[in-house]
């Protein structure tokens, strides 16, 4: 069974940091690609970021380029999203997730979702 | 930047068909995939490319594409699949993952 369960949700004021982490299990965590998706209070989803398997690629989306970083630890199946200078528009719930593959710049489908990690971003 | 349009909402009474579109541009260089979203629950993919339905997604979930609009289609609607559904592409051009605004399904 894959299971995907964040951490380090927490409340943060305007400007600071945050890391969250994701541990992943039930499925073959060095060949698959792991992305980061958000939800805004009441909104729609937001993609964050990417990472590819082998952990050299990654992509971010227009509003966290320069302040997200992610990263994985494939000897420990884990996924982290660095977000730094953080503001209260990233207020939202985290998704770790998981992608079947990467390749060429574009991906496969979400197959796989985190139950979520609460950020509150408030002065 | 890459848009999916979707429409806010569509209500179905139970029984009947429910059709979600999702339009964009450049369909036929990527797939759509769906989710869907219950209140308080972390999104689950119900079509992948287009037309793949994953392993215990109900036959009742189809989708489709034609020009530049992916169409989900809820057959025989019960009110448990009342839900918000989001579509979702890869723009390759930018290496990016896009996501429709969310249509959210009411099951009258």
């Amino acid at each position: 069974e894959v299971q995907l369960l964040e951490s380090g949700g927490d409340f943060v004021q305007p400007g600071g940091s945050l890391r969250l982490s994701c541990a992943a299990s039930g499925f073959r965590f060095t060949t698959s690609a792991m992305s980061w998706v958000r939800q805004a209070p009441g909104k729609g989803l937001e993609w964050v970021s990417v990472i590819y398997s082998g952990g050299k690629t990654t992509s971010y989306g227009d509003s966290v380029k320069g302040r997200f970083t992610i990263s994985r630890d494939n000897s420990r199946n884990t996924v982290d999203l660095q977000m730094n200078s953080l503001r209260v528009d990233d207020t939202a719930i985290y998704y770790c997730v998981k992608v079947g593959y990467c390749s060429g710049g574009s991906c496969s489908a979400f197959d796989y979702w985190g139950q979520g990690t609460l950020v509150t971003v408030s002065s | 930047s890459y848009v999916l349009t979707q429409p806010p909402s569509v209500s179905v009474a139970p029984g009947k068909t429910a059709r979600i579109t999702c339009g964009g541009q450049n369909f036929e260089s990527e797939s759509v995939h769906w989710y869907q979203q219950k209140p308080g629950q972390a999104p689950v993919l119900v079509i992948s490319y287009d037309t793949d339905r994953p392993a215990g997604i109900p036959e009742r979930f189809s989708g489709s594409s034609s020009g530049n609009t992916a169409t989900l289609t809820i057959s025989r609607v019960e009110a448990g699949d009342e839900a918000d559904y989001f579509c979702q592409k890869w723009d390759t051009r930018s290496d990016h993952a896009v996501f429709g605004g969310g249509t959210q399904l009411t099951v009258l």
